[in-house]
């Protein structure tokens, strides 16, 4: 597509439940980020796909959080037994290269996700 | 680790004035550095990046940045500023394909 899709815009999840975000890269591009952003601040890395491996899940907060790529294109975050503190924007984007030559990212509009 | 610090959370300037938004990054070797903006409810959008040459980067929107090495900065920089400028800028710093970002700076424009 022209952009990154990422769907739902808006999620209100009871505390416990368990909830998948959707990304859809554009289509070819190789590297695939997930991250979250907290109101008044700003994103902070989770996950980094490059085609279907995942290189880098450092920044994901806890083993509630789970990402996956299986055919390289869409993405899904998964947040297991939600809590309160999970509650932010989760932005997905995309980039043509991948490894170190990032020429900047195309960034989605984002799911926010309220935890109540 | 890396890290980006952006100075001031809220600027105000009136429409028509120059403007110049503060980043300072802490990284241990040549950055890959960038500068985004985000309208409410929107993604963030690529307005520019440095990778290396010259240090005056041009953008998009009528934005440039300058990098110096001595200060560790990464100013943006626009000369006459629009009402549909008004949102919020990060800038953020890259290492091994992850970008860390900084809080933002908020862009009022007064009319």
């Amino acid at each position: 597509g022209a952009g990154v899709s990422q769907s739902p815009r808006y999620k209100v999840a009871k505390r416990g439940q368990d909830v998948a975000l959707r990304c859809d890269p554009i289509s070819g591009h190789v590297s695939l980020f997930w991250y979250q952003q907290a109101l008044g601040q700003g994103p902070e890395f989770l996950t980094y796909f490059q085609n279907e491996a995942q290189l880098d899940k450092s920044g994901l907060p806890s083993d509630r959080f789970f990402a996956e790529r299986p055919e390289g294109s869409v993405s899904t975050l998964k947040i297991q037994r939600t809590q309160q503190e999970d509650s932010a924007v989760y932005l997905c984007a995309s980039s043509l290269v991948g490894g170190e030559a990032n020429y900047g990212y195309t960034f989605g509009s984002g799911t926010r996700l309220t935890v109540v | 680790a890396q890290s980006v610090t952006q100075p001031d959370i809220h600027i105000t300037v009136s429409e028509g004035a120059s403007l110049e938004l503060r980043c300072n990054y802490s990284y241990g070797a040549t950055p890959y550095l960038f500068w985004y903006v985000q309208s409410p409810g929107q993604g963030l959008q690529l307005l520019l990046k440095y990778f290396s040459g010259d240090t005056l980067v041009q953008g998009i929107k009528g934005f440039e940045a300058e990098f110096k090495r001595s200060q560790s900065s990464f100013n943006l920089r626009k000369p006459s500023v629009h009402w549909s400028d008004a949102a919020e800028y990060f800038c953020a710093v890259e290492h091994a394909g992850k970008s860390t970002f900084g809080d933002g700076t908020t862009l009022t424009v007064k009319p």
